[in-house]
């Protein structure tokens, strides 16, 4: 039941901002979109989640297009820590479980 | 910042024998987690808790699995008779409620080794 399309993987250069994009066409009004990530064999990382409007912690930023249809993380000054696995997850806020797809092993590099 | 504790970090067992993983939650939060991951695949649900009951569970957490948090404080996962294919990272996680506890906080996981 995959809701959400992201790329297998991708390449930054440390210091340069990361851009992951995730599609999910099928999003309801209701859902949330939600970013995590995995490091080697960590326990997933809550990043930033947002419905409409672009986010932005500490972390990073999350653009959300108009129509809801597709949002893009930032990372704005990649660096080789944040060499991960992130995955884009759609989830109403009030279900009882986060479903983890196979998402985006991004590498930074020196 | 809070963490979600997880012990042991590494466990091997006999197949066919009981295993219980714990895990301490954030203390202030009321819903609780298991997953885990096969070396190499994708993270999996297995159950989520809240109550003191179980809210959902996946396919995956069969009547081998049970879950139990006895104390008010620790949260187990119990495998009656352990598999091979049950070899895997276990994570729990726990969240909040209220504004801005939407994230769930992993703990860094178990790895189980049945042989």
């Amino acid at each position: 039941d995959a809701k959400t399309t992201q790329p297998p993987s991708m390449d930054c250069a440390e210091g340069r901002a990361a851009n992951l994009p995730c599609n999910h066409s099928t999003i309801s009004g209701n859902e949330y979109v939600y970013w995590y990530r995995q490091i080697h064999s960590q326990g997933p990382q809550y990043i930033i989640h947002g419905l409409k409007n672009n986010e932005t912690n500490e972390m990073a930023s999350l653009i959300i297009t108009e129509d809801r249809k597709s949002s893009t993380l930032i990372l704005p000054h990649a660096t080789l820590r944040d060499t991960a696995v992130y995955y884009c997850i759609v989830r109403w806020r009030m279900d009882n479980d986060m479903r983890f797809g196979a998402g985006t092993r991004l590498t930074v590099k020196p | 910042e809070p963490e979600v504790t997880q012990t042991p970090s590494h466990q091997v067992t006999q197949m066919g024998q009981e295993v219980i993983l714990r895990c301490v939650p954030i203390s202030n939060h009321l819903y609780f987690y298991w997953y885990r991951q096969i070396l190499g695949q994708k993270v999996e649900f297995l159950v989520s808790f809240y109550n003191n009951e179980i809210s959902e569970k996946s396919e995956i957490f069969d009547d081998q699995f049970s879950v139990e948090r006895p104390d008010g404080s620790n949260f187990t996962l119990k495998i009656r008779s352990t598999k091979l294919e049950d070899s895997a990272m276990y994570f729990c996680a726990s969240k909040g409620m209220g504004q801005g506890a939407d994230g769930y906080t992993f703990g860094s996981g178990t790895r189980l080794t049945v042989v």
